[in-house]
């Protein structure tokens, strides 16, 4: 089994360039996340989708953007890459809102220079 | 706003011993508590699940207990061993809502 599937694992950026973090489930979960975790803090939301064509902020939304045209992809989009976003990444998928069924990816590790 | 706090933030202990992470929670008004564990270099794996209406589960050498009214969950492993060396985390999801709310972690080692 797959599961959630992230690329690249690893990846390093010049401020002000863009990128796209990819990640991929074949569990058929309806919810999608995606998680930065900086040294020593818990993982923080950058942005949830419940669906197809649904997607909301979480907590640390600024800088990023994403899209949900299937089930399987999640991409989240860096546009203008600045220091603050270095951190680790993280995609997750379930079958429940509510904390079940919790699968991550992962990561991928970013770093902007 | 929800805030979850786990102590201690480093923990190394000789194998064989018994131990206790700790997590807290400032608003009781939770649906359910998940510890996770995470590997260097890995995602995040579930441990146990407990639901805002039940005091514990077990799983293996895991026991998570919850006390919801005070803000409280601890994770207690028994005759700890090297491959329980890992960073585990809490969460919480509440009960009006959708996402989970993670605290920063702590970081285990067991020395052989």
């Amino acid at each position: 089994n797959a599961g959630v599937t992230q690329t690249p694992k690893f990846r390093i950026l010049k401020i002000g360039q863009s990128m796209t973090l990819q990640c991929t489930q074949d569990m058929n979960h309806n919810y999608m996340y995606w998680y930065r975790q900086d040294p020593g803090m818990g993982l923080k939301l950058i942005y949830y989708s419940v669906g197809a064509g649904i997607t909301d902020k979480g907590e640390v939304p600024n800088g990023y953007n994403v899209s949900r045209s299937t089930t399987e992809d999640f991409p989240l989009r860096l546009e203008l890459a600045a220091p603050s976003q270095t951190s680790v990444y993280f995609c997750a998928s379930s079958y429940s809102p509510k904390g079940y069924g919790y699968t991550f990816g992962s990561g991928t590790r970013l770093t902007v220079v | 706003k929800q805030e979850v706090t786990q102590i201690p933030a480093a923990l190394s202990v000789p194998e064989g011993e018994n131990l206790v992470l700790n997590c807290s929670f400032t608003d009781s008004a939770i649906y359910n508590l998940q510890w996770f564990r995470q590997d260097p270099g890995k995602g995040l794996t579930s441990l146990l699940l407990i639901q805002s209406s039940q005091r514990e589960q077990t799983s293996g050498r895991l026991n998570a207990s919850l006390d919801k009214s005070s803000g409280r969950s601890t994770l207690y492993i028994a005759a700890s061993q090297p491959g329980d060396s890992a960073t585990y985390l809490c969460a919480v999801i509440m009960e009006y809502g959708n996402k989970l709310v993670f605290g920063a972690g702590t970081i285990l080692r067991v020395k052989s």
